[in-house]
């Protein structure tokens, strides 16, 4: 299994939808993941830490599943300014502090 | 909330010379940096872990002679490319983590490096 696996979409969705993007993990040890949000030639920025079973802020919900080894982000009443790739971040199983990226899902919200 | 700087944001370099690329953290010390390149339409790729004090821990594939990093103090990095080659050219981002160990990365603005 891959250190973080992610659906690349793209996901075309009208403004005013609820979508949902799936993050799965294989360091059963994490303790803390993120959600990024990384628009085109720009650097990530963060979105959601989460560090026990799920956050939320505004119209973002992130959940985690450790049994299953995933996370969630759940987005509501999208906007055309969420239109980007949202990166899922896991720790790397071998220590250093390291973060490993996931390769992104494309969100496209249209009118 | 935590800032990292980087600069320069763009560089334009002639095939050969060597580019040198900054990473501050502004309002915390930072022990470790991390540098990353992403090449279009393709995720982000960690090139190595900065270590301040220590020598750099590069990722298998990543050449440490080509891509020098220095972290001489606990609020700067550097990211040295010598002899660049077109093929190195990439959008080159360094982050850092701060305060705890839970805590997320935050990412400079990056470097967009054109070698011509």
């Amino acid at each position: 299994r891959k250190e973080v696996e992610q659906d690349p979409g793209p996901f075309n969705v009208p403004e005013g939808a609820t979508v949902a993007f799936n993050c799965t993990y294989s360091n059963s040890a994490s303790q803390s993941f993120f959600w990024y949000r990384q628009d085109c030639r720009k650097e990530p920025k963060l979105l959601m830490s989460v560090y026990s079973s799920g956050n939320e802020d505004g119209r973002f919900t992130a959940q985690l599943n450790r049994a299953s080894q995933y996370i969630s982000l759940l987005i509501r009443d999208s906007k055309l300014s969420d239109s980007a790739t949202y990166l899922c971040v896991v720790p790397f199983s071998g220590g250093y502090n390291k973060l490993i990226f996931g390769a992104g899902t494309r969100l496209a919200v249209h009118p | 909330g935590a800032v990292v700087s980087q600069h320069p944001s763009r560089v334009i370099c002639k095939s050969g010379t060597s580019v040198k690329i900054e990473c501050r953290s502004l309002d915390f010390q930072a022990t470790t940096m991390f540098w990353y390149r992403q090449f279009p339409k393709q995720s982000l790729m960690l090139m190595a872990t900065s270590n301040e004090g220590s020598k750099a821990t590069y990722e298998q594939g990543v050449e440490k002679d080509k891509f020098l990093i220095n972290h001489a103090s606990l609020t700067l990095s550097t990211l040295t490319v010598t002899s660049a080659h077109p093929e190195d050219s990439s959008f080159y981002i360094c982050s850092a983590r701060g305060g705890s160990y839970n805590s997320p990365l935050h990412f400079g603005n990056g470097t967009r490096l054109t070698v011509t």
